[in-house]
């Protein structure tokens, strides 16, 4: 079975301050592992991806197969960086989503 | 324009009535996916397609049914067996064999069970 952990309903952060949205997951193979982002009003869109090892809108996350987590991390959050963000892994045929961390950055 | 398109983004359905979605794409993807989205729940996959004529089971299927007679359509049915079918539904797909997650997503269609 695989399992998305997101233990952060909501996160909320002043601007400037540092972010750290968390995700474990469970997979007995080798997993991808993605974060998704929606923003009010727009569909559900990738955000990164572990495999490539980016930096998009100055997120970062690494993937940490001991703990088994994929936190998304940010230096210095910013308001347009509200939104919801939603965890995945990519496991045999079929993507599974943790249950998301709403992202509150207060002006 | 390529994309995903879902229809109808509302709907109203009476109690006993089963409903079916639309789901299109144009972006000559093999795979596509069906997942319920709920307040506190994030996404859950009701059904997925890896190809077509051939669909297979997600997490929560039960009171739901697909087709999948082309690659760009992949239609659910909401039937009245679902006992909570109030929710936000989302449709997206994915190239087949491609890192499995880079999933593109359509604007969604909110059901209201009257």
């Amino acid at each position: 079975a695989q399992r998305v952990t997101q233990p952060e309903k909501l996160l909320s952060v002043f601007k400037g301050a540092p972010v750290e949205l968390k995700c474990n997951y469970s997979y007995s193979g080798s997993p991808e592992l993605f974060w998704y982002v929606q923003y009010s009003r727009q569909r559900l869109q990738l955000l990164l991806r572990h495999i490539s090892r980016e930096s998009i809108k100055g997120f970062t996350a690494d993937l940490n197969k001991g703990e088994t987590s994929f936190h998304l991390k940010k230096p210095f959050a910013q308001e347009e960086d509200s939104a919801m963000y939603y965890c995945a892994l990519g496991g045999y045929q079929k993507v599974t989503f943790g249950t998301g961390t709403k992202l509150q950055v207060i002006p | 324009d390529g994309g995903i398109t879902q229809s109808p983004k509302y709907l109203f359905r009476k109690e006993g009535q089963n409903v079916t979605l639309s789901c299109e794409q144009n972006l000559n993807h093999d795979a596509m996916y069906w997942y319920r989205q709920d307040p506190g729940q994030g996404l859950r996959l009701i059904y997925y397609s890896q190809i077509v004529n051939d669909f297979q089971k997600g997490d929560i299927a039960e009171g739901y049914s697909v087709s999948r007679e082309k690659k760009e359509s992949f239609p659910l049915t909401v039937t009245s067996a679902q006992k909570n079918p109030t929710a936000f539904y989302l449709c997206a797909s994915s190239i087949a064999g491609s890192p499995r997650g880079e999933l593109f997503f359509g604007e969604g269609s909110r059901l209201t069970v009257l």
